[in-house]
């Protein structure tokens, strides 16, 4: 079993709809939670960061934390085509000097 | 602007050459990180450093080199011992657990 575990996609969606990714892992120990997005030949960029578990909002971008069922999600409201991007998760265990990263997930939102 | 920059954006290698990729930030990060981009294969490990003069192998580092002799640089050369270099390369750097990771833009290696 991977660490990370990361739908490759793409998730089609229409302008305006609600998105929801997701990663899962299996390590118990990892207790900082990011998403970063990553625009096609640009390097990706820090979009939500939770430490432990529980939700975070900022704008249009909701980010939660399910230790127990070692699940995380980003959900994007009223998504836009300028969220067209591979979002990948990461992860880290309380004394890491590396984030673990899934695969990313391919997003396109149309017009 | 802080941030982090590598350059060249793109670069072409000849069988048996060895070249080198060059990243540089002005954040004042303690920690880079040098990562490999292929297609389906996500971000994988080569090499990073959390303080100057020591760096650690990630997990692809044969045929990668690297060193630190200042903060603000990190540089990645690809070998002639590296079958097959042709990737998208990522430097980050990061100021502690709390930060995660800012990346620079890329550079896109091709072997021509």
């Amino acid at each position: 079993q991977k660490e990370v575990e990361q739908d490759p996609g793409p998730l089609s969606v229409p302008e305006g709809a609600i998105v929801s990714l997701n990663c899962t892992y299996s390590n118990s120990a990892f207790q900082y939670f990011m998403w970063y997005r990553q625009y096609s030949r640009k390097g990706p960029e820090l979009l939500m960061y939770t430490y432990s578990s529980g939700n975070k909002e900022d704008g249009r971008f909701t980010a939660q934390v399910d230790k127990s069922s070692k699940y995380i999600s980003l959900f994007i409201r009223d998504s836009q085509p300028s969220d067209s991007a591979t979002y990948l998760c990461a992860m880290g265990d309380s004394g890491y000097s590396t984030l673990t990263f899934g695969k990313g997930t391919m997003l396109l939102v149309s017009p | 602007d802080g941030g982090i920059t590598q350059s060249p954006k793109y670069l072409f290698r000849k069988e048996g050459q060895n070249v080198t990729l060059s990243c540089e930030q002005n954040l004042n990060h303690d920690a880079m990180y040098w990562y490999r981009q292929d297609p389906g294969q996500g971000l994988r490990l080569i090499y990073y450093s959390q303080i100057v003069n020591d760096f650690q192998k990630g997990d692809i580092a044969e045929g990668y080199s690297v060193s630190r002799e200042k903060k603000e640089s990190f540089p990645l050369t690809v070998t002639s011992a590296q079958k097959n270099p042709t990737a998208f390369y990522l430097c980050a750097s990061s100021a502690g657990q709390l930060r995660g990771y800012t990346f620079g833009s890329g550079t896109r290696l091709t072997v021509v």
